[in-house]
């Protein structure tokens, strides 16, 4: 089957820097996305990796290995508005369609 | 505003009572889809539509439908509840199935079925 798989929990303290791991098992991949969750809200999107490296977005940066089936979120001088859940989402294609299929997400806790 | 809406916010219904939740966006995506989210599971995509008349299953399908007659609207239907849909669902667009994957959620409607 499909599937990805990340940390349930991570906890670091207030500006350290923390990777939220995740490794993926599906067909037909068309790219690594991640998403940011607060309690009660929606999810938002953070980052996309299409090819193998790391893009970096601010504080947020998101790295891909494809031959490894893995990538990361690395989120540096963390803050306490950085609690949040994190899910990482693969685009998968089947025949011919994509769909989406997205980790069951790290809750992240950043202690003052 | 760029913004994807869903309607009812917060539903409380009993089993077998027919009910829609509406979806709209007005970014002109052609992507639109519906999640389920349960603790512990994460988001797990229950349909999708690449376009107006295009729709297709995802990992969740069993007990709803889905319709895309306009491009901005996907409306999720369920014909007959049951407690198992207690959740939170989501409703989420983009541009296309393809490229930059960045999907935009609604706030997501919290379902409970009695």
């Amino acid at each position: 089957g499909q599937s990805l798989e990340q940390p349930s929990e991570v906890t670091a303290v207030e500006g350290a820097i923390v990777q939220i791991n995740c490794t993926y098992q599906t067909s037909g991949f068309y790219g690594l996305s991640w998403y940011q969750q607060h309690d009660g809200g929606a999810p938002t999107f953070l980052s996309y990796n299409a090819l193998d490296g790391l893009e970096e977005t601010g504080r947020f940066s998101s790295f891909l290995s494809r031959s490894d089936s893995y990538g990361y979120l690395l989120l540096q001088e963390l803050q306490m508005k950085d609690s949040a859940s994190y899910f990482c989402a693969v685009r998968a294609t089947t025949s011919g369609t994509y769909k989406y299929i997205f980790g069951t997400g790290t809750r992240l806790k950043v202690l003052a | 505003e760029a913004q994807v809406t869903q309607n009812p916010r917060y539903l409380i219904t009993v089993t077998g009572k027919k009910l829609t939740v509406t979806c709209s966006q007005n970014m002109n995506h052609e992507y639109m889809s519906w999640y389920r989210q349960d603790p512990g599971l994460g988001l797990r995509q229950i349909y999708y539509s690449m376009n107006v008349e295009v729709t297709d299953k995802g990992d969740v399908p069993e007990g709803y439908k889905v319709s895309r007659k306009e491009k901005r609207n996907f409306p999720l239907i369920l014909e007959s509840p049951s407690p198992n849909q207690t959740s939170l669902y989501f409703c989420a667009s983009n541009p296309s199935g393809k490229g930059r994957n960045e999907q935009f959620f609604g706030p997501g409607t919290r379902l409970t079925v009695l």
